[in-house]
Order: structure tokens, then sequence, then C-alpha cells
């Protein structure tokens, strides 16, 4: 079975600074998908960006951008340019390529991210 | 604004009242899932529909019974629940289940349920 660690249960920002969220996972699999979730107290899962794990390339989507590290197992989120609008619950998730198993994304236990004006 | 649409926001039932959740989107997904949400922890899958048929119960109690009338209505019925079963109930949307159609989940703002 597969499994998500995020390490950093809170983790705060300035305004305008960058931040680093962590996540390594663990898996048997060669084939998958990654995601970050955001979760305001809207209560709504906002997808902030996806990575395949065949890509080498580290995914990007304006100011978020991943670190991903096959080898390591890890899948890091920075954001660049922290807005107060930032603040939130992020998960990161895994998915499987197998069809099969396809349809179950597993969650971190998630780091709930301050800005600070 | 959220594309998939939940109602009730809130819900207050006693353990021996019939409630139901629903869910609805008309993006043309053809997956469905509800999942449970307690506080400050991630979301857990209770039940997958792909192409309105029931394709994963993740051994959720009877008490909580899955409905699937059409391609865009999800509805959860709740009955005899307990003080336990109080949540963040989520919906979520995708193009298809499985992972052939890689897409991400859609997901609504949820109904908070209390039970007394």
């Amino acid at each position: 079975a597969q499994t998500v660690t995020q390490s950093q249960p809170e983790m705060s920002v300035q305004e305008a600074e960058t931040v680093t969220l962590s996540c390594t996972y663990d898996t048997s699999e060669s084939d998958y998908y990654l995601f970050w979730y955001k979760q305001p107290p809207s209560r709504q899962m906002i997808l902030v960006i996806r990575q395949e794990a065949y890509k080498q390339q580290n995914a990007t989507e304006n100011r978020f951008s991943v670190n991903f590290q096959k080898a390591a197992k890890s899948f890091s989120l920075k954001i660049s340019d922290s807005q107060l609008g930032d603040a939130a619950m992020y998960f990161c998730a895994y998915r499987s390529a197998r069809e099969t198993s396809g349809s179950r994304l597993t969650f971190g236990e998630g780091t709930q991210l301050t800005v600070n004006p | 604004d959220t594309e998939v649409t939940q109602t009730p926001k809130h819900l207050v039932m006693g353990m021996t009242n019939k409630k139901s959740l629903k869910c609805e989107q008309h993006m043309g997904h053809r997956a469905m899932y509800w999942y449970k949400q307690k506080a400050k922890k991630p979301p857990e899958l209770m039940f997958v529909y792909s192409y309105e048929k029931l394709s994963i119960n993740e051994s959720v109690p009877s008490r909580f019974s899955p409905e699937c009338p059409n391609s865009s209505l999800l509805n959860l019925h709740l009955h005899a629940l307990q003080p336990e079963d109080s949540a963040l109930y989520l919906c979520a949307s995708s193009p298809r289940a499985g992972s052939s159609y890689n897409s991400p989940l859609h997901f609504g703002n949820g109904t908070r349920l209390t039970v007394t």
C-alpha cells in the first residue's frame, strides 16, 4: 500500500516571501501521479498543482512549483511571493496509474500554512 | 465558485433521523465520489461511482447509503447515524474513474454534518 507523509503539521511565512512544504511518499510502483491540494476555510479542496511520475520536468503553475525527486520519493511544494489568500491546509496526494486502483487518492496528513502580513 | 454543488451546507440530525446529502455537477463527468473528512485530517474515501454504477465501497457501514440517479447527481442517504459520524462530507467528480484518463478530482464545498 502507498503512504504519503507530510512532516510539517504547521508552517508560517511572511507575505511576499517564499515557503516550501515537504511531502514524501512510499510506493513500489513506477508510474503514478502526485498532487497538491489546498483547503482554505471555505472547505473546498482546490487543486494547486500536479505531477506525472514519468515526467522529469518539475511542474509549475504561476507562483507554485514542485521539486519532484523520484528516486528519493519526494514531492515538495514551493510557494513564491506568498499572499494572504495562500493561507490554507495543504494536502499532498498520490494516485496510482494502474486503472484498477487509480480511483483512490492517498492523502498526507496535511500542512497548515499561515501567511503573516 | 465551485463546479460541484453540495446541499445542504450544514446539517444537524438526531440518531434516529433519516436525511440525505446531495451533490450535483454539470461538467459531464462520469465518475463521482463521496469522502468523509474529520477536523484537521485528510479526506477518507467512502464510495466511487463510475458511469452511475457503484465501483468502490470502502467498507462503509450500511447506515450510509449512496445513490447515483443519473450522471449529474449523487446522493448520500443517512439513517441511524452515530455521533462519531459527525464530519465534513465532501463530494467530488472526475471525467472518469481509474487513471486511464489523468484528471484531478473536482471537489465541492462539503456538507458539515453534526449528529446529536
